[in-house]
């Protein structure tokens, strides 16, 4: 159980173009979703904080304009990177928390976004 | 804020060695821990996690932590690595009391040799 998906896999657009990339909680409700940045050989950086009905919250330094969050459903949390450039080429993870567990994320499997 | 240190960026062992992978937070209050695994190419799984109660914790295959307050630490150790234990091991921490937002540290290479 506890299966988070993120599609696409891996995606390669020009700049200034947009890309969406969804995750879903595949056997459970997820009222809180997570995005999270990856750089090479580096940590994990939380991005945003998404609710489901509400605005996400962002952490400080990232632009919310830019990465759009948009949490419509208990079980789907879409990030739009919008106007990307080759800066925002990273790897990109969400994770989403069950209603009923405490703290306990589970992790998508991450999507490889390259802006050329 | 918080914040978590993984002093052993790339660790090698051989076999059949006993591991302990360091992980030390900065936090006044109450936390939650966790160390997470990335194998080659696959997501982040969930090996153990630490709320409350007993400190030693036992994880999935094998693993397993101790939560020491006075040392603001929580180590992970298995007794016998295996070549499949080679992966990416992240210490991770969130606030009780908040939206569950993990702080992870920067994570832990290690190399299994045959």
């Amino acid at each position: 159980g506890a299966v988070v998906s993120q599609h696409p896999s891996w995606v390669i657009c020009k700049s200034g173009t947009s890309v969406k990339i969804e995750c879903r909680s595949l056997d459970f409700q997820a009222t809180t979703m997570f995005w999270y940045r990856q750089f090479p050989k580096q940590s994990l950086m939380l991005m945003a904080t998404s609710n489901e009905g509400s605005k996400a919250t962002y952490e400080q330094g990232v632009e919310k304009d830019k990465f759009l969050i948009n949490h419509a459903s208990l079980t789907l949390s879409t990030l739009t990177v919008t106007s990307a450039h080759p800066e925002d080429s990273s790897f990109y993870i969400c994770s989403a928390k069950p209603g009923t567990s405490a703290d306990t994320q589970y992790f998508g499997p991450g999507t490889r976004l390259t802006v050329l | 804020a918080q914040s978590v240190s993984q002093h052993n960026h790339h660790v090698i062992l051989s076999e059949a060695a006993s591991l302990e992978l360091g992980c030390n937070y900065s936090y006044g209050g109450t936390v939650n821990l966790f160390w997470y695994v990335q194998y080659p190419g696959q997501h982040l799984q969930l090996l153990l996690k630490y709320f409350s109660g007993d400190p030693l914790v036992k994880g999935i295959k094998g693993f397993e932590a101790e939560f020491i307050k006075s040392k603001f630490s929580f180590n992970l150790r298995k007794p016998s690595v295996q070549w499949s234990d080679t992966a990416e091991y992240f210490c991770a921490v969130s606030t009780t009391g908040t939206a569950s937002k993990l702080t992870f540290g920067t994570g832990t290479r290690l190399q299994v040799t045959l």
